[in-house]
Formats: structure tokens, C-alpha cells, sequence
């Protein structure tokens, strides 16, 4: 069965501190992936989606980039956090169809000081 | 352009009662499906059911089940039998045009004894 890994859960970080999330999913080959963002109480939204390796498609200008260096790795990466950075960020994997869901990590809890 | 309603933000409902969230979507798409997520307090995403528009029968997952109204454009998740553990967010999702999912703002849900 396909899994998707997320690391790490929680993370603290100060003002201009570089960034890296990183996602893996195993049990599938060729997904479509999904960096998302959530701030507190409110719904996701999109940032990156990637639908093969090195293809990244950024849905919103921002003080983040995201790479797919292997078929079923993802990192969101950031040069300098910004307090804005906040948030929580939600890993996501899907077989590319209309009709087949996308499927979450856990998340990583992001706190900028 | 695609876009997801969820008019409710927050629902109650006791313990071992049926509860319906609402959800309206706005698709120019002679195609499509919905999706409904469910969000507990630790953040992950779970999906819980989706019905294509297509689909003859109104979707079903255990307690779950979707009231979809083609007419009305509305998907609505009922719950049946509700349980503590349902207590979190809920989301419901349409693809866009190039496949990316569109989340409402969520509903949460409360359940008490």
C-alpha cells in the first residue's frame, strides 16, 4: 500500500533562517505532488504541485521554492524565513486522475520567531 | 472557475445523532467529482468519500454518505451515528480544470455527549 512520509513534524525556526521540509511517498511510482499551507483555522491553500520529476508548478509568488529531485521525493525550501512563513505545511500525493483523491502526510507545524 | 462553498463554520451535534455539512460548489465542467476530507486537531488530512457527477447512487463509506443534488449544486456530507472521535475539521474539494483540488473553508464539527 502507498505511504506518505513527512519530516519534521514540528519545527522552530528564527527570522532569516533557511528552510527544508521534505516529503517521501513510497508504494507508487509517477505520483502528482502537493505542497500545501494552512494557517490557523482557516482552509489550504496550494503552493506547489509537481506532476514528474523536476517539473514544479508554483501556484503563488512567495518567499518559497520547491524541488522534486527523485520520483517520489518533494522539499520545500525557503533561503530566509520571514515571520509570514508561519504555518502549518501539508505534504500531499495523488495518481494524477480526476476521480482518485489526493492522500496527506501528517504535516510540519512551522513557527517563525 | 471552479469554486467550493461551505456556508457552516461551525456545527454541533450529540453523541449517536446524524449530522449533515453542507457544501455547494460551482463548476462549469460537464465532468467532475467531489471529495470530503476530514481535519482532527493533529492536523492530518483524511479522506472520507467522493462521488463523481455521474455517479448513479449518492456515495457511501461506513457513516458516511453523500447527499449530492446535481440541481442544486450541492454535495453534502452526512454523517451518521455520530461518535467523539468525529469531532474535527471538515472540507470539501472539486478538481479544477487542471486537476488541482479547490478546498472550501471548512466546517468544524463538535460532538457531544
Amino acid at each position: 500500500s502507498q505511504t506518505i512520509h513527512q519530516w519534521p513534524a514540528t519545527l522552530v525556526q528564527p527570522v532569516g533562517s533557511p528552510l527544508s521540509l521534505e516529503c517521501t511517498v513510497e508504494g507508487t511510482s509517477n505520483p502528482n505532488l502537493y505542497w500545501y499551507r494552512q494557517a490557523a483555522g482557516r482552509g489550504l491553500q496550494l503552493l506547489f504541485y509537481s506532476v514528474g520529476i523536476g517539473q514544479i508548478s508554483s501556484e503563488v509568488p512567495q518567499n518559497l521554492s520547491a524541488s522534486r529531485p527523485q520520483d517520489r521525493q518533494f522539499i520545500l525550501s525557503s533561503k530566509k524565513l520571514l515571520l509570514s512563513d508561519s504555518g502549518f505545511y501539508l505534504c500531499a500525493w495523488s495518481g494524477g486522475l480526476r476521480a482518485q483523491p489526493q492522500h496527506f502526510g501528517d504535516g510540519t507545524r512551522l513557527s517563525i520567531l | 472557475a471552479q469554486k467550493i462553498t461551505q456556508t457552516q463554520p461551525g456545527m454541533f451535534v450529540q453523541e449517536k445523532e446524524a449530522v449533515t455539512l453542507d457544501c455547494t460548489y460551482d463548476t462549469s465542467d460537464p465532468s467532475y467529482g467531489l471529495f470530503w476530507y476530514k481535519q482532527p486537531s493533529s492536523g492530518e488530512m483524511i479522506f472520507l468519500i467522493y462521488q463523481g457527477s455521474y455517479d448513479q447512487q449518492n456515495a457511501t463509506e461506513g457513516r458516511y454518505s453523500l447527499n449530492f443534488q446535481k440541481a442544486r449544486k450541492s454535495a453534502n456530507l452526512v454523517i451518521s451515528a455520530s461518535q467523539l472521535g468525529d469531532s474535527a475539521m471538515y472540507f470539501c474539494a472539486i478538481p479544477d480544470n487542471t486537476d488541482k483540488l479547490i478546498f472550501g473553508t471548512g466546517t468544524r464539527l463538535q460532538v457531544f455527549p
